[in-house]
């Protein structure tokens, strides 16, 4: 299996403009988990899902953020509009089941400038 | 809440040593306890997974414990190697309920110098 897949790798944005991550879970994997790291805060869960529905959101920031998970192979993340503050690193992790070994992605550096 | 808290935050150790990492954690209702291995720049890889039930796992050089009653784990490392540099992180996953999310600490950067 290619693991967790994070696409794009990087993403450079300006202030204002609307950001999509993506995330391809391992398949067969049943929970999905996006989370955001930095060096002040560092790792912090945003959502989580299970069988395709949100189950933890009290991570998200604000309305800025929003994620979905249309089917069981892809979830996004999307900021609109994106700020200063909003740049760290974004990973995505799957499981077989919500408390079994988490994989994580390779991670997506955004930078909003 | 649950707070999960490593000390120390660096170490820096010469190669062939062992050693200890720790994590403690505020709240003992845990499910389990997970540690991740983070080198720079790249995304997590899970090392071991102790299940509240269990007192310590084992892989490799790596030996992880784990006191509920008390709030703490211990990640020992034996005969350290260069190759071994990163960042360790624990993390926890609360009994209860359904929300089964991980509270992770802030990490042990560990240099093993050659």
């Amino acid at each position: 299996d290619a693991g967790v897949i994070q696409s794009p790798r990087h993403e450079v944005t300006e202030m204002g403009q609307e950001v999509t991550l993506r995330c391809k879970p391992i398949s067969g994997h049943n929970s999905l988990f996006w989370y955001r790291q930095t060096m002040m805060r560092g790792l912090e869960l945003l959502i989580y899902f299970n069988n395709n529905v949100p189950i933890d959101d009290s991570g998200m920031p604000e309305d800025r953020f929003s994620a979905k998970m249309p089917n069981a192979s892809f979830s996004t993340l999307k900021i609109q509009p994106s700020e200063p503050r909003d740049s760290a690193v974004y990973f995505c992790a799957s499981s077989f089941r919500q408390v079994e070994t988490q994989y994580f992605g390779p991670g997506t550096r955004l930078l909003v400038l | 809440k649950q707070e999960v808290t490593q000390i120390p935050a660096a170490l820096s150790v010469p190669e062939g040593e062992n050693l200890v990492l720790n994590c403690s954690f505020t709240d003992s209702a845990i499910y389990n306890l997970q540690w991740f291995r983070q080198d720079p720049g790249k995304g997590l890889t899970s090392l071991l997974l102790i299940q509240s039930s269990q007192r310590e796992q084992t892989s490799g050089r790596l030996n992880a414990s784990l006191d509920k009653s008390s709030g703490r784990s211990t990640l020992y490392i034996a005969a350290s190697q260069p190759g071994d540099s990163a960042t360790y992180l624990c993390a926890v996953i609360n009994s209860g309920g359904s929300n089964y999310k991980l509270t992770f600490g802030k990490g042990t950067l560990l240099t093993v110098n050659p």
